[in-house]
Formats: structure tokens, sequence, C-alpha cells
């Protein structure tokens, strides 16, 4: 079964790339979507793996992966972007589960 | 496309409720249903899935067989029956909407979420 693993927080300055990561094995051969929360609100999906971009989530908003790690990038952050990111897969064993890391706080300096 | 969440409060160790979450703007009995939960200051954590029909369902380990998820969709509402609940329930419970594309499931729509709170 599936564990994510993402660094609890991570600092930006304006205008600068922020690289959110979420670590699990394997995790490069399944699809792995990431989410957007800002304080008080519930989640928002911002890159949904293998689909088209959600609508009005920008193109600065981006994400890759490689064997282990799942990354989100953000370009040229801005200081709305300050918020809690969460990875997420779905695990289609003999019990299917949701599966979400642990969350990354992006604080904008 | 709409989830308003009603339910939840103040419940006593080992007691019962029961979420609901009535939706607007999609084709209900078309997607699968799940429900997150989040602790107070902590992540989100998969509580439960059911499937297009109501037949299929899949809960995670620490509500499995406390937690019931059941959908009416001539009413277009879900539900979370929550029982024997514990400390460590207490949360704020979203509502949300599946999406299935491509062999994966995300979560594309969220409600507002209800606060749960077990306390003596």
């Amino acid at each position: 079964s599936y564990v994510l693993t993402q660094p609890p927080s991570l600092s930006v300055a304006p205008g600068q790339t922020a690289r959110v990561t979420c670590e699990g094995k394997d995790i490069g051969y399944t699809k792995v979507h990431w989410y957007q929360q800002k304080p008080g609100q519930a989640p928002l999906l911002v890159v949904s793996d293998g689909s088209d971009r959600p609508s009005g989530i920008p193109e600065r908003l981006s994400a890759s992966k490689s064997v282990n790690t799942a990354t989100l990038t953000i370009n040229r952050v801005e200081a709305g972007d300050e918020a809690d990111y969460y990875c997420q897969l779905w695990d289609f064993g003999s019990e299917q589960r949701g599966v979400f890391g642990g969350g990354t706080k992006l604080t904008v300096l | 496309v709409q989830l308003v969440q009603s339910g939840g409060g103040l419940i006593q160790p080992g007691g019962s409720v029961r979420l609901d979450c009535s939706v607007s703007g999609f084709t209900f009995h078309k997607f699968a249903m799940s429900w997150v939960r989040q602790a107070p200051g902590k992540g989100l954590v998969w509580v439960s899935s059911i499937g297009v029909s109501g037949g299929t369902t899949f809960h995670a380990d620490p509500v499995r067989g406390r937690f019931m998820t059941s959908r009416d969709n001539s009413k277009d509402t879900v539900y979370l029956q929550m029982n024997d609940l514990r400390v460590e329930d207490t949360a704020l419970y979203y509502c949300v909407k599946e999406q299935y594309v491509g062999g994966t499931t995300y979560f594309d729509a969220w409600g507002q979420g209800t606060p749960v709170t077990v306390s003596s």
C-alpha cells in the first residue's frame, strides 16, 4: 500500500519558483493529483494528473513525476499562493482507498 | 456544482451521528462520492467511498465497522452514518465528488465541511 510523504513546510520569495515534493515508493507508475487549501477553506484541485488543467488554475502551476517522487511546481510565486498543498493518489488494491500526503505549508516571504 | 452538508455537532464518546450531503449541478447517479476528514490543525485523510449505485463501498481502516456510507440517488444525497464515535474521530468532515478518468480517481468538488466533535 502507498504512503505519501511531504515536507511540512516550504518558504519562497515572491517571483521565485516553489517545488513541493511528495515521496512514495513507485508512485511514478500511478497518477498523483494536487490540492491547494487556504485557511478556513475547503481544498481545491489544482492539478489532475493525466487530465486537463482544472478551470481557473493558472499555468504557473504544473506537476511532474519520477519513479518515487511527484513534484508540484509553482512558477513566479505570488502572495496568493500561500496555502497548504496536498498530493493524492488512488490505491486500487484489494481494498480500494484514497491516499493523501501529509501536506506542505507554503509560505511566501 | 454544489455540495451542501448538514449534520454533525458535539457527540459523546460511543455516540452516533449522521452527516448528509445534498448535491446539485451535476448528474449525481453517474459519480462515485467520498468522505474526507481533517482533524484540527492536521492534514486531509480519506474516510470512505461509495460507488454510483451504492452497492460498493470502501472505508478506511480506522472507521471500518463503525462508519457506514450510503446514498439515495432519488434525492441526490450521500450519507455518512458514524457509530461508536471516539475522541479521535473529531474532525471537519468533507463530502467530495469523485472523478474517475484514465485509470485514476481524484476529487474535483468539495462540500463546505461539517464539524464533528467527540467529547464528554
